[in-house]
């Protein structure tokens, strides 16, 4: 069964740094488009970011610069580095997958985890 | 960036209704569209891929249509399930992005 799985949300400072994990089960990251997925609380859906399996990455014009996504094939799981944080970017990060073949559109979400940027 | 601009914010409906909601592309996106579903304090869930490719197990009262610009998803007979924030997202060109969401009540 596939199931995605992400963990590391916590209250943080603004200016701060924060690293998002994603290790879901069923499947293998590298094999698959990964994708991170926010939104803030009472809003809409924001694509964040993605990495393809052959280790292309793409990011939101939001967090170009302070975000990066990354992969660690030994330990099956995607990362997002989150790097001078801002209010704005309070959010539930949703960690996903896409189909098979790899497509940017999402198929399968993790439950979220909450990133709370505040003093 | 493509802004995808959905009508309307809101609707009111009754089950058995016909509902149409609409996502217009501030430029061609040919039909790489897709729809989501998402009920409340729960994950979206894939509707509709390419703009009207119905995704496995997902009920045949849903429908998309459109190219280009302009696409509508259309629930031929809403079901008390039905009531939720539905979402189009394109995947022409990045940055990805998402409609405003239309919320079905």
């Amino acid at each position: 069964e596939v199931q995605v799985v992400e963990s590391g949300g916590v209250l943080v400072q603004p200016g701060g740094s924060l690293r998002l994990s994603c290790a879901p089960s069923g499947f293998t990251v590298s094999d698959n488009y990964m994708t991170w997925v926010r939104q803030a609380p009472g809003k809409g859906l924001e694509w964040v970011s993605d990495i393809y399996s052959g280790g292309s990455a793409y990011y939101a014009d939001s967090v170009k610069g302070r975000f990066t996504i990354s992969r660690d094939n030994s330990k099956n799981t995607v990362y997002l580095q989150m790097s001078s944080l801002r209010a704005e970017d309070t959010a539930v990060y949703y960690c996903a997958r896409g189909p098979t073949p790899p497509r940017p559109i999402v198929v399968y979400w993790g439950q979220g985890t909450l990133v709370t940027v505040s003093t | 960036a493509i802004q995808l601009t959905q009508s309307p914010s809101s609707l009111s409906a009754s089950v058995g209704d016909r509902v149409t909601i609409t996502c217009r592309a501030s430029q061609g996106i040919s039909t790489t569209l897709a729809w989501y579903q998402q009920k409340p304090g729960k994950t979206p869930k894939l509707l509709i891929c390419d703009a009207s490719s119905l995704e496995s197990g997902v009920p045949s009262r849903f429908s998309g249509s459109g190219s280009g610009t302009d696409f509508t998803l259309t629930i031929s007979s809403l079901q008390p399930e039905d009531f939720a924030t539905y979402y189009c997202q394109q995947f022409n060109s990045y940055p990805l992005t998402f409609g405003g969401g239309t919320k079905v009540e």
